[in-house]
C-alpha cells in the first residue's frame, strides 16, 4: 500500500543548481498537486495536474516546472535553485475533483 | 486578499473542551470543502469533508454556510491527542482543479 511517494526525503542544493522531485502513485488518480510548505504560511498550490499529459499553474509557479508524461508520476524541476525555494514540498493526488487528498510525506529541501 | 483565510491561533484548550475554528473563503464559485489534520512535520491527511447539510463523525462536527462563505469545525471533549494543526480546503472556481489551503489553524489541548 505504497499511495503517494516522494524522492527524494531530504536534499540540500547549492544556489544556481538543478534538480527534480519525483512523486509516483499508485491509485490510479487523475489529479495530482505539488504543494510547498513555509512557517505561517500554510500549503501554497505551485503547480497541478488534472490528467495525464495535462499541467497548470497554481499559486506560486515562478521558478518551478512541472511534467506529466505518465498518469502515475508528477515531476517538479527546479531549473536555477534560490534559497527563497528552500521549502517542505508536499505531492497529492485525487481521484477526481472533490475526493480526498492523499498526500506524500514530503521533501525537505534547502538551498544554501 | 488570501482566497482560503484561517486565524492561525494557536487555540490552547484543556481537555475535555468543547473549540470551533471558522474558516473563509474567498471565491463563491467553490465547490468542495474539506479539513484536513496536519501533525508535526507530517502530511496533511483528510479529517472531514464538509457538506452542505452539515456534517458529524464522532466528536467533529463540520458545517458550511455558503451564503457567508466560511466552514466551520467543532471538537467536543478535545483529547490530547487531538493537538495539531487543522487545514481548511477549497476546491477553485469553475472547476479547474485546484485545492487551497487555508494557512492551518494550531490546536494545543493541556491535561
Amino acid at each position: 500500500n505504497a499511495g503517494v511517494t516522494q524522492t527524494p526525503k531530504f536534499r540540500v542544493l547549492k544556489t544556481g543548481q538543478s534538480m527534480t522531485l519525483l512523486c509516483a502513485q499508485d491509485m490510479n488518480h487523475e489529479y495530482m498537486y505539488w504543494y510547498r510548505q513555509d512557517p505561517g504560511m500554510g500549503l501554497r498550490l505551485i503547480h497541478y495536474s488534472v490528467g495525464e499529459g495535462t499541467t497548470a499553474k497554481g499559486e506560486v509557479p515562478d521558478g518551478y516546472n512541472v511534467s506529466r508524461l505518465k498518469k502515475q508520476n508528477f515531476l517538479l524541476g527546479l531549473e536555477s535553485a534560490a534559497p527563497s525555494q528552500t521549502s517542505v514540498y508536499f505531492c497529492a493526488s485525487s481521484r477526481t475533483l472533490g475526493r480526498e487528498a492523499f498526500f506524500g510525506q514530503g521533501t525537505r529541501l534547502t538551498v544554501v | 486578499r488570501k482566497e482560503v483565510e484561517q486565524d492561525p491561533g494557536p487555540f490552547n484548550v484543556p481537555e475535555g473542551a468543547t473549540v470551533a475554528f471558522n474558516c473563509t473563503y474567498s471565491n463563491s464559485a467553490s465547490q468542495s470543502f474539506f479539513w484536513y489534520r496536519q501533525d508535526c512535520r507530517k502530511e496533511p491527511k483528510l479529517l472531514m469533508s464538509v457538506y452542505s447539510s452539515g456534517n458529524e463523525d464522532g466528536r467533529f462536527t463540520a458545517q458550511l454556510n455558503r451564503a457567508s462563505q466560511y466552514i466551520s469545525l467543532l471538537i467536543r471533549d478535545s483529547k490530547l491527542s487531538d493537538s495539531a494543526t487543522y487545514l481548511c480546503v477549497v476546491t477553485g472556481s469553475g472547476n479547474t482543479g485546484k485545492l487551497i489551503f487555508g494557512q492551518g489553524t494550531t490546536l494545543q489541548v493541556k491535561p
